[in-house]
């Protein structure tokens, strides 16, 4: 059974520090990976989705990466702003599942002014 | 309005009644979702539905009933409540070979309490 870990569950960091923020996942036999951003008592927006076959993906001050096999994927916040304070999720896509996703807990991102 | 929206936002019922969650989407997309977000768990898939008339058990399906008569609507029924069914659900939408391939667009989500 596919388990993913999101790891801190909580982060604190000054405005303008680069980041990073971890999830890794048991089984090795994904189709994609997903990051989504939640703001409290919003749903979830997708900020990045890595397939299988790619090793990174990039959008503004955001950089995902993928290692399939060692079963990690990292979301690198460049410069980051009080905005991003959210909780970040990651989801697999499990190949067996036909677009089900697997998600971690999340880890909770507060940027402090 | 354009996108995914469900409804009610909030509810509070008691223990024994049937409940029913909205969720309507614009885009036309195939794939639709249901998930139950909890403390402790995280988001579990509950059913979701690869077309109009398909549909399939997720993780947590016990005590839930879904139809998809219509692309664009996908309800949620709660059948006879129960208190371990409190929880904020959300619905969510996919179009799986379409721009954003696999993408899951989601609702504001429904707070569901039962008293």
């Amino acid at each position: 059974k596919q388990e993913v870990t999101q790891i801190p569950a909580a982060l604190s960091v000054p405005e303008g520090e680069n980041l990073v923020l971890n999830c890794s996942f048991t089984d090795s036999a994904i189709y994609n990976l997903q990051w989504f951003r939640q703001d409290p008592g919003k749903g979830l927006t997708s900020l990045l989705l890595i397939q299988s076959s790619q090793r990174e993906q990039t959008s503004g001050r955001l950089n995902a990466s993928l290692d399939k096999s060692s079963g990690r994927s990292t979301l690198y916040i460049a410069a980051s702003q009080p905005g991003d304070s959210a909780t970040y999720l990651c989801a697999v896509r499990i190949i067996q599942g036909a677009q089900k996703l697997v998600f971690g807990q999340g880890t909770r991102l507060t940027i402090n002014p | 309005d354009a996108g995914i929206t469900q409804s009610p936002r909030y509810k509070i019922t008691e223990t024994g009644r049937q409940v029913t969650l909205m969720c309507h989407q614009t885009w036309s997309h195939s794939y639709m979702f249901w998930y139950r977000q909890d403390l402790g768990h995280g988001l579990r898939l509950i059913y979701y539905s690869a077309a109009a008339d398909i549909t399939d058990k997720g993780e947590v399906p016990d005590g839930y009933v879904v139809s998809r008569s219509k692309t664009e609507n996908f309800p949620l029924t709660l059948e006879s409540a129960t208190r371990s069914q409190t929880s904020v659900y959300f619905c969510a939408s996919s179009d799986p070979g379409g721009v954003g391939t696999d993408t899951q667009y989601f609702g504001p989500g429904t707070r569901l309490t039962v008293l």
